[in-house]
């Protein structure tokens, strides 16, 4: 089936490690999102692109790093810069702006937490 | 984007039509309406999206205001595991512009469908 691919669902960092998240999508869509989601809030947005080798930061970049070398990838680093990172990661992918008005799909996230 | 109000709680009887307002009363001309959806420790799931006619798909219906500035989503005969938080989204597609592809999620309405 045609879907978002996250992994793992949990992790644990320790301090000072970078982790990376794993996204994966095979529904050949050209844009993908980055959002965290903290316990009783709204998707704030880190990181998107809207084709193979170009990201663009969202609003709260620092901390995390992106790449996007396949068109079906969109691995999140988080680093020890991020101070804060215990939250609730969700990757997004949506058709693209060729055609307005496409929506997002999401994975069923990644739940990091610091040991 | 424009912002968006919906109740913080609604309930609903297994069986029973679920009907969920939302009002954007400062939406724009090419702002679209989006309703997701997010079961405990999942990621969103899209509903329905439309711009100013109403739309119906397998899972809900939706219905926009004439003047746009309220929409309704409709769950026809809602059952338990419909019981989520929904959110309501009005977004643009910006060509290249720096909010692009972002989703604003708010607070959303809890529905919690009852046997």
């Amino acid at each position: 089936d045609g879907g978002i691919t996250q992994s793992p669902k949990y992790l644990f960092r320790k301090e000072g490690q970078n982790v990376t998240l794993s996204c994966e999508q095979n529904l050949n869509h050209d844009a993908m999102y980055w959002y965290r989601q903290d316990p009783g809030q709204g998707l704030r947005l880190i990181y998107y692109s809207q084709i193979v080798n170009d990201f663009q930061k969202g609003d709260i970049a620092e901390g995390y790093s992106v790449s996007r070398e396949k068109k079906e990838s969109f691995p999140l680093t988080v680093t020890s810069a991020q101070k804060n990172p215990t939250a609730f990661y969700l990757c997004a992918s949506s058709i693209g702006t060729q055609r307005a008005g496409q929506p997002q799909h999401f994975g069923d996230g990644t739940r990091l937490s610091i040991l | 984007d424009a912002k968006t109000t919906q109740p913080t709680s609604m309930d609903c009887a297994e069986g029973r039509a679920a009907n969920l307002p939302c009002n954007h009363s400062t939406i724009s001309g090419n702002e679209y309406v989006y309703w997701y959806r997010q079961i405990h420790s999942q990621g969103p799931q899209y509903i329905i999206h439309g711009l100013k006619n109403n739309e119906t798909n397998e899972m809900a219906s939706l219905i926009i205001t004439e003047d746009r500035k309220s929409s309704t989503l409709i769950l026809p005969h809602a059952t338990l595991r419909d019981t989520a938080v929904y959110y309501c989204i009005v977004r643009v597609l910006y060509a290249g512009g720096t909010s692009y592809g972002k989703l604003t999620f708010g607070q959303g309405t809890i529905l919690t469908v009852h046997p």
